[in-house]
């Protein structure tokens, strides 16, 4: 059982690239979300979609879109990429908004 | 706004003490409650978590926490830390009124042998 799988581990995008994270969970679950780490800043939520069809803005969604492509799958797109975007980017899947959060390995993003 | 605060954003104990990690929650009519762990380079583990009923929920690997309504605070606890306890510490925060989910700014743990 994989569990939450995010895609790519590490990336090093150029000031004005795009690029798109991918989320996937094999879990069944409803709802999904991305962070974003920060030193002494902890995990700030960008954004969620608490079923499939929907999506929500969280606390830091400027500079970032979301698809909910179906029930496993929850991207996040960079259209321009700013050097304020390194950060280490966590997906996680939850039964239901309230439920325990499962979360992927993390994505290591630096923005030059 | 709702906010959870992690006081301490570093503590140090040396193998064998106890340990005592700090968790205040605004306000919230029906806070969900978590605790998950980092170690270096990784994802977050759950330890605990608290919806309702007993407010001393026990956790993976020794860790319990207590719910305080009263202090809204939800503090981890573990008798006897080990040098593989040494990691980050996040509480965490949900809400099924508001739908918002918060996390505190994390508490890192060393261990002294």
């Amino acid at each position: 059982n994989a569990g939450v799988t995010q895609t790519p581990k590490f990336q090093v995008l150029k000031t004005g690239q795009s690029m798109t994270l991918q989320c996937a969970q094999d879990m069944n679950h409803n709802s999904m979300y991305w962070y974003r780490q920060d030193p002494g800043m902890g995990l700030r939520l960008i954004y969620y979609s608490a079923s499939e069809g929907t999506t929500d803005k969280g606390e830091v969604p400027n500079g970032y879109n979301v698809s909910r492509l179906n029930k496993r799958e929850f991207s996040l797109r960079l259209e321009s990429a700013a050097p304020s975007q390194t950060s280490v980017y966590f997906c996680a899947s939850s039964r239901a908004a309230k439920n325990i959060q499962y979360f992927g390995a993390g994505t290591r993003l630096s923005v030059l | 706004a709702q906010s959870v605060t992690q006081p301490d954003i570093h503590i140090t104990v040396s193998e064998g003490a106890s340990l005592e990690l700090r968790c205040n929650y605004s306000y919230g009519a029906t806070p969900y409650l978590f605790w998950y762990v980092q170690s270096p380079g990784q994802g977050l583990q759950l330890l605990l978590k608290y919806f309702s009923g007993d407010t001393l929920v026990q956790g993976i690997k020794g860790f319990e926490a207590e719910f305080k309504r009263s202090q809204s605070s939800f503090n981890l606890r573990k008798p006897s830390v080990h040098w593989s306890d040494a990691a980050e510490y996040f509480c965490f925060q949900g809400s099924s009124n508001t739908g918002k989910l918060i996390f505190g700014q994390g508490t890192t743990l060393q261990v002294k042998p």
